[in-house]
């Protein structure tokens, strides 16, 4: 079985400064790996993806995350962060299960930026 | 702005009502997802179609029956929904189920059961 983990609920912090958010995931064969984000009252949309290659990924609104595979991690980074960077973080998952990739979400980090 | 369009925006309906939610893509994705989310929670997977055809059901109540007429449409039917049924609904596209797993999403549906 796969899943994911979401360390922290809530993550605040102050604008211009750096975050991280972390997530960990357990599976016993190769997986990718989703950092979405959702704005209130909004669906959710792909901040970054891993797939293969570099384990350094970089994705929109400069935000990147790497992959670290001996600890099963994909933490999301951002050097200084925004007012606008308050939403909620998704990481996923996915693996084939039987020909299908459905990714496993993890429970969420609320970040929230003060002034 | 998104590529998947949902209809409609808000909905709020009695338990004895009829209606139904719509989700369009016009990626050419051959998959499409219909998830549930309630409140600070990540979304939950009802229903799965590849290529028009149900793949997946996550033992969702009958309450809630989906419909994929051709591949850029989905419809999610609701009847006879509980109070607890009220929820953001999104809809998601994927190119392929044996792909990524990479979704695009709706901005959803929020749905009140009163």
């Amino acid at each position: 079985a796969q899943s994911v983990t979401q360390l922290d609920s809530q993550v605040p912090v102050f604008e211009e400064a750096p975050v991280e958010l972390r997530c960990n995931y357990s599976s016993s064969v190769s997986v990718y790996l989703f950092w979405y984000v959702q704005y209130p009252n909004q669906g959710l949309q792909l901040l970054l993806k891993y797939l293969s290659g570099s384990t350094l990924v970089k994705g929109i609104n400069g935000f990147e995350a790497e992959f670290n595979k001996s600890q099963t991690s994909f933490h999301l980074r951002k050097p200084s962060v925004h007012i606008s960077d308050t939403a909620e973080y998704f990481c996923a998952v996915s693996k084939p299960q039987g020909g299908s990739y459905i990714p496993t979400f993890g429970r969420g980090t609320s970040l929230i930026v003060h002034p | 702005d998104t590529e998947v369009t949902q209809t409609p925006k808000h909905l709020v309906m009695g338990m004895t009502n009829k209606k139904s939610l719509k989700c369009e893509q016009h990626m050419g994705h051959r998959a499409m997802y219909w998830y549930k989310q309630k409140a600070k929670k990540p979304p939950e997977l009802m229903f799965v179609y590849s290529y028009e055809k149900l793949s997946i059901n996550e033992s969702v109540p009958s309450r809630f029956s989906p419909e994929c007429p051709n591949s850029s449409l989905l419809n999610l039917h609701l009847h006879a929904l509980q109070p607890e049924d009220s929820a953001l609904y999104l809809c998601a596209s994927s190119p392929r189920l044996a792909q990524t797993g990479e979704l695009f999403f709706g901005e959803g549906s929020r749905l009140t059961v009163l």
